[in-house]
């Protein structure tokens, strides 16, 4: 059975930094057709996507919050882990990890989106 | 950079087909997933590669893909099916997924 769990503060204060980690089980992230997502949804809002992770280290991230995200793995652990500096109120949102699920032909890569994901954690920021 | 427009919300009386649209430029030439998302729980993949259904989801669940418009479609909805629903593409020339606003689906 697949499984992503994500965990982290509750709550930050404004201008810290927050680190998440989303801990994966039922499969392994030296696989190379699976990556691991982060995705956020501040409350009654929209589902809004932050950065990605492959087995080869490859990254990309949300292009508004570039500058502020860092994502990395420790396959050994099976944790994938997001830090955002600069906090602020309205980086308030549930935060999400999310597997990736893609096929691999003639050295491209085919996303077949996200296929599972965690519960979920919820962060506040706030003084 | 990419963006998906998705109508606010969508009724539907029980039994009916309800169409969910989400718009871009070109967008049949990307690949479109589909996520069902009920109060308080975590998104859940119902359609991915434009038509494709995952293992569990229902033959109600559909989707199409051309020119600059995909679609969700859903026969014989039921009172459980009554959810937000978004659409998502991966923007290959930028590098980074683009989620639409959301489609608040009402069973009347």
């Amino acid at each position: 059975q697949v499984t992503l769990k994500e965990s982290g503060p509750v709550l930050v204060k404004p201008t810290e930094t927050l680190t998440l980690t989303c801990t994966v089980s039922g499969f392994s992230l030296s696989n190379a057709r699976m990556g691991v997502s982060w995705i956020r949804q501040p409350p009654g809002k929209a589902l809004e996507w932050l950065a990605h992770i492959f087995s080869n280290d490859e990254k990309s991230y949300s292009t508004s919050l570039k500058s502020r995200l860092t994502i990395s793995k420790d396959t050994s652990k099976s944790q994938v882990v997001l830090t955002m500096t600069n906090m602020d109120p309205v980086d308030t949102a549930t935060y999400y990890c999310a597997r990736i699920a893609v096929d691999i032909v003639a050295g491209i890569r085919y996303y077949y989106g996200m296929d599972v994901w965690g519960q979920g954690t919820t962060v506040t920021v706030s003084s | 950079s990419y963006v998906l427009t998705q109508p606010p919300s969508v009724s539907v009386a029980p039994g009916k087909t309800a169409r969910i649209t989400c718009g871009g430029n070109n967008i049949g030439s990307k690949s479109v997933h589909w996520y069902q998302q009920k109060p308080g729980q975590a998104p859940v993949l119902v359609i991915y590669y434009d038509s494709d259904r995952p293992s569990g989801i229902p033959e109600r669940f559909s989707g199409s893909n051309s020119g600059n418009t995909a679609t969700l479609t859903i026969s014989r909805v039921e009172a459980g099916d009554e959810a937000d629903y978004y659409c998502q593409v991966w923007d290959s020339s930028s590098d980074y997924w683009v989620f639409g606003g959301g489609t608040k689906l009402t069973v009347l």
